[in-house]
């Protein structure tokens, strides 16, 4: 139980493109997801807080333009990286939490790492 | 501000015995997690504590003093696949995670 899916695991694109990472929680509903990035070496920065049917909750520092995050569903978040750029290659994680866990623990899903050129 | 210091790199051996420390100052404290990361992969939970104690849970075992600030992870009967770093995050008084920037620990035969 409590699995995590992101969709793509991989992917290059070109400076001035968007990306859409989805994140989707496979056999739970999760009113609250998590974006991170991760640099090589680096702990997990989290981005932002998403929450289903509401606006994403940014962390400081992190534009909410350049970084779109959609909460359509109990099962789904996605995060479109608009007009990516060379510095925004890294390592992207989404988690969600499941309320019906005896913990808070988040699950993390298997990651996207991004690659602009 | 809020802090979660960890050791950036240890070394041990196959077999043998490793703890992991890691101290924390946070603005409220709603529970420590440790979570395992594998290279080039996302964190799995591996445990969590909110009262002080040891939570032993197989091979692995965690500890915690709210008091001290501190908790630490132990790893018994080591195995090379127990090559990763390993996060210590605690969650603050609004549910959120703070993370520390991770221990790599580097398993030798």
């Amino acid at each position: 139980g409590a699995v995590v899916s992101q969709h793509p695991s991989r992917v290059i694109c070109k400076s001035g493109t968007s990306v859409k990472i989805e994140c989707r929680s496979l056999d739970f509903q999760a009113t609250t997801m998590f974006w991170y990035r991760q640099f090589p070496k680096k702990s997990l920065m989290l981005m932002a807080t998403s929450n289903e049917g509401s606006k994403a909750t940014y962390e400081q520092g992190v534009e909410k333009d350049k970084f779109l995050i959609n909460h359509a569903s109990l099962t789904l978040s996605t995060l479109t990286v608009t007009s990516a750029h060379p510095e925004d290659s890294s390592f992207y994680i989404c988690s969600a939490r499941d309320p019906q866990r005896e913990y808070n623990e988040q699950f993390f899903g298997p990651g996207t790492r991004l690659t602009v050129l | 501000g809020q802090n979660i210091d960890q050791p950036t790199e240890m070394t041990a051996t196959e077999g043998a015995i490793v703890q992991i420390n890691c101290t924390y100052q946070t603005s409220g404290f709603n529970g420590l997690f440790w979570y395992q990361q594998h290279a080039g992969e996302a964190p799995t939970f591996l445990s969590y504590n909110v009262l002080d104690g040891l939570e032993e849970k197989g091979r692995f075992s965690s500890f915690l003093s709210r008091s001290k600030g501190y908790s630490y992870l132990l790893l018994k009967e080591l195995q090379m696949k127990d090559s990763a770093s390993y996060l210590c995050a605690v969650m603050d008084s609004n549910y959120q995670l703070i993370w520390g920037a991770g221990t790599k620990l580097i398993i030798k035969p």
